[in-house]
C-alpha cells in the first residue's frame, strides 16, 4: 500500500537549535512528496515539495527537506528553529492509483519549539 | 483572499440530524478534494472532484455521505441522519492539476463537526 509514516508523535528543540521532522514512504514508482504545516483550529498549509531532480528542496518558512531514495525518507529540516513554528507538520504522498492522482498523509508530529 | 473558503466553519447539530458544508475553491482550480481530520491524526481522504466529476470515493464514505461539485465550482457535502461519529474537522482543498502532474492542495480552514 502507498502511504507515509511519521514515527515522531511529538518533537521537542530548543530556540535556535536546528530541527528535523521524520518521515519515511512507502510507494512504488517515483513519489511525489510533499510537507504541510498546521497551526491551532486552522486548515493546513503547503510547505514545500520533492518532484524530481535536486534531493535538497527549499520551501516555505526557512524549511527544507532532503529526499533520499535509498532510506525511502523525506525529512523536514530548519537549521534554527522559531519559537513561532511550533505547530503540526504532516508529511504527504502523492502517486497514481486507478488513474487517478491520491494523496495520502502521515498521521502528524507536533513540533514544539521550547524558548 | 482568494484562497479556499469553507461554510460554515463551525457546526453544532443533533443526533439524526442532516448537516451540509459548502467549499469554494480557488477559481482556477480544477481539482477538490474533501478530507476529514480528528484529534490527533492526519487528513483522511474522503473523495475527489476533477471538474464536475466526482472521480473517487473513500470506503470511510458511507451511504450517508453525499458530495456534488455542479458545474464544477463549488462543492458540498451533506452527511445525512448524522451520528456522534461524525464529528471532526472536515477539511477541502484544491489544486490544479493535469494528467500526472504534482501540484500542492490548497486547503480551506475547514469545517468543524460537533454531533451532540
Amino acid at each position: 500500500a502507498q502511504s507515509v509514516a511519521q514515527p515522531e508523535d511529538q518533537v521537542n528543540v530548543a530556540e535556535g537549535n536546528p530541527l528535523t521532522v521524520k518521515c519515511t514512504y512507502s510507494v512504488s514508482g517515483n513519489p511525489y512528496l510533499f510537507w504541510y504545516v498546521q497551526y491551532p483550529n486552522r486548515g493546513l498549509q503547503f510547505l514545500l515539495k520533492y518532484i524530481t531532480g535536486d534531493n535538497l528542496v527549499k520551501g516555505s518558512y526557512g524549511f527544507e527537506a532532503e529526499f533520499n531514495k535509498s532510506q525511502t525518507s523525506f525529512h523536514l529540516k530548519k537549521p534554527s528553529a522559531l519559537v513561532s513554528d511550533s505547530a503540526l507538520y504532516f508529511c504527504a504522498v502523492r502517486f497514481q492509483s486507478g488513474g487517478y492522482q491520491k494523496v495520502t498523509f502521515g498521521i502528524g508530529t507536533k513540533l514544539q519549539v521550547i524558548p | 483572499d482568494t484562497g479556499v473558503s469553507q461554510n460554515p466553519r463551525h457546526k453544532i447539530t443533533k443526533r439524526g440530524q442532516n448537516v451540509t458544508f459548502r467549499c469554494d475553491p480557488i477559481s482556477e482550480h480544477n481539482r477538490l478534494y474533501w478530507y476529514r481530520q480528528t484529534l490527533g491524526q492526519g487528513p483522511e481522504f474522503l473523495t475527489y472532484f476533477q471538474n464536475e466529476a466526482q472521480l473517487e470515493k473513500s470506503r470511510l464514505l458511507s451511504d450517508r455521505f453525499s458530495a456534488e461539485r455542479p458545474k464544477g465550482s463549488f462543492s458540498t457535502l451533506e452527511i445525512q441522519r448524522t451520528e456522534q461519529g461524525d464529528s471532526a474537522m472536515y477539511l477541502c482543498a484544491s489544486s490544479l492539476g493535469s494528467s500526472g502532474g504534482a501540484g500542492e492542495l490548497f486547503f480551506g480552514e475547514g469545517s468543524r463537526l460537533t454531533v451532540l
